[in-house]
């Protein structure tokens, strides 16, 4: 599976909207993106995936590059409850569940 | 109505016992895992069950044993615990076998003194 590179840590302010950048530059053209993120002492939560539409839903939208080199993770208005560690994974749809999380990136929200 | 459920939430142990984590779901779905988080917080796979048949066994060590009594149940029995067993162990489970959608439980946090 492609690997993915992620910064460490963001901070948004509560009500902005936050954007966490993933690059996956060797990402092939049968793998999926995969977000997931991990509030403090809970277990990992689905959040969204795409193949290479751009895709939205009640947690977030997704954004994909045209070469599918990159994505974006947009939660259009953080609050304080969406501070968690995020999860950009790239896998095989056939090897679904051997998802592999990496470092992820540690969004705080604040005040 | 809890999706994933692990019981214990909280295991403290002496090394050299024997402790069982288990998990249910009440999700329908057809497959379950078990993944564990370590103190760096790198959360890996360690087993995969589809319809109470073993999928995935990833590198973990014969003192783990995963036990599937039905499709809803998927139990973790650890032999002979050791201090690096120390960890979070979290359960999923997902509606099929390839799918990258996994629920997750809460966690158990093993602790081997």
């Amino acid at each position: 599976d492609a690997k993915t590179t992620q910064p460490t840590s963001m901070d948004c302010a509560e009500g902005r909207a936050a954007n966490l950048p993933c690059n996956h530059s060797t990402i092939s053209g049968n793998e999926y993106v995969y977000w997931y993120r991990q509030i403090h002492s809970q277990g990992p939560q689905y959040i969204i995936h795409g193949l290479k539409n751009n895709e939205t839903n009640e947690m977030a939208s997704l954004i994909i590059t045209e070469d599918r080199k990159s994505s974006t993770l947009i939660l259009p208005h953080a609050t304080l409850r969406d501070t968690a560690v995020y999860y950009c994974i790239v896998i095989s749809r056939n090897a679904g569940n051997m998802l592999t999380f990496g470092g992820g990136t540690r969004l705080m929200v604040k005040p | 109505d809890t999706a994933v459920s692990q019981t214990p939430k909280y295991l403290v142990t002496q090394m050299g016992n024997d402790k069982s984590i288990k998990c249910e779901q009440n999700l329908g779905h057809d497959t379950m895992y078990w993944y564990k988080q370590d103190s760096k917080k790198f959360l890996k796979i360690m087993f995969s069950y589809n319809n109470k048949e073993l999928i995935i066994n990833e590198t973990v060590p014969n003192r783990f044993s995963p036990k599937s009594p039905d499709k809803a149940h998927l139990n973790l029995h650890i032999n002979s615990l050791e201090l690096g067993d120390s960890a979070v162990y979290f359960c999923a489970s997902s509606l099929l076998a390839a799918t990258g959608e996994l629920f997750f439980g809460e966690g158990s946090r093993l602790t081997v003194l």
